[in-house]
This record gives C-alpha cells, structure tokens and sequence, in this order.
C-alpha cells in the first residue's frame, strides 16, 4: 500500500529540546515537502526535496532544518524548538511534476 | 507570486442542501494545476482533483462538482445534497506548472454539516 508515514503523531516538548520528526515513502518518490498547518493560515511549505542530497527553503523555513540522504526518508529537525513552532506538521511526496502529492496522516507538536 | 484566497472561512448548512465553496487564486504562470483537498476532522489531507489550466471543462464526481473560469481565476467546488461526512475543512491549492511546481495553498473553509 502506497503511503507516507510519519512518525511520532503527537509531540509534547519543552523550549531548546532538540528533535526530529520522521518521514517515509515507500512510492519511490523523488519530490518531498514538508508543511506546517496553523489556525487561518493553511498549510505553509517549511522544505522541499527535488531528491537525494537536493533540498532548498520554502516559504517557513526559519527554525528548522531537512536532509534527504535516501530517496525515501525525509526527516524534519528543529534543533532549538520554540513555542511558535506548535503546529500540525504534514509530509508529502510525488512522483514528478504533474502528480498529485501524498501527505502523512500528520504530527502535532506542542512546545512548551 | 502565487496566491490563493478562499475567502469564506466556515459555512454551516442543513444537511441535503447544496454548498458552492469559494476559491480565488492569483498567478503570473499562463500554465498551472489547481487543487482541492478535503482535511476531515481526523485530520488526514485527502486529495479530492487535479485540473490544469489548459483544461476548463467542470467535472463532476458523484455529488461532488467543480466550475473551474479561468477568466474570473476562480475554481468553486460544490457539493450536491451534502451529507454529514461531509463536514471537514476543504483547501484549495495552486501551482505553477515548470520548475520545482511551488504548491500554494489556501487558508481553508471549514464546513458544518447539520443533521
């Protein structure tokens, strides 16, 4: 079954506690994206991968860092996480430039 | 720069009736996809339809339609006959056709569907 899966769902740290969020496909997919969700706002890209060791800054991407060093992993890390970066966080991947993306069932972090 | 404005933020409506969900984007790009995805209230994004600009004919899936005018720059999605499960937040979302394809998504309408 085709999926995105990231790991943990729900995510309660304090202020400067680094951390990662994980994410994985099991689609092959070259492009991956990871996204933050807050109240009025949508969804805000945070990276994007175009593949292996190829990543670049979307629109949020301050506090947070991305490495893709396998095409199938592409984990999220906050290295000095801060209460404005409570959200509800969705990886994605796609094939190529005209599919669909597939997102993760999500992972809300809470940082107190 | 890509933007998109959904404009109604949360309508409630009697169940059975119809709803028109509202979704105003803005693009310099002369080609493009625009997207709907459906966020029920557990949370998943599901996609719901891909339509690229080259293409304007609505489509209709079941109860579900969209009237995409690219001379208005607008792409509403109704629901026919709106059923309680359809109760979720519902984003639209663009972008742009070449490149890295930067997906823009909208902030989101919430709807309610009352039984």
């Amino acid at each position: 079954e085709a999926q995105v899966t990231q790991n943990p769902r729900y995510l309660i740290t304090v202020t400067g506690k680094k951390l990662t969020v994980t994410c994985s496909q099991n689609m092959n997919h070259e492009y991956m994206s990871w996204y933050r969700q807050d109240p009025g706002l949508g969804l805000r890209q945070i990276y994007y991968s175009m593949n292996v060791e190829v990543t670049d800054k979307g629109d949020v991407p301050e506090g947070y860092k991305v490495s893709r060093k396998e095409k199938r992993n592409f984990p999220l890390i906050l290295e000095s996480p801060s209460p404005n970066q409570t959200s509800l966080y969705f990886c994605a991947s796609r094939a190529d430039l005209k599919n669909i993306q597939y997102f993760g069932a999500g992972t809300r972090l809470s940082v107190l | 720069a890509q933007k998109v404005t959904q404009a109604q933020t949360e309508i409630s409506v009697v169940e059975k009736e119809d709803v028109t969900l509202d979704c105003v984007y803005e693009t310099r790009d002369t080609t493009y996809y625009l997207f709907w995805y459906k966020q029920p209230p557990s949370g998943e994004l599901v996609f719901l339809i891909r339509r690229n600009s080259f293409d304007e004919q609505n489509e209709i899936s079941g109860r579900y339609s969209w009237n995409f005018q690219k001379s208005t720059s607008s792409f509403n999605f109704t629901i026919t006959a709106s059923q309680v499960v359809d109760s979720a937040v519902y984003f639209c979302a663009l972008s742009d056709w070449g490149g890295y394809q930067k997906v823009t998504f909208g902030t989101g309408t919430k709807l309610q569907v009352i039984p």
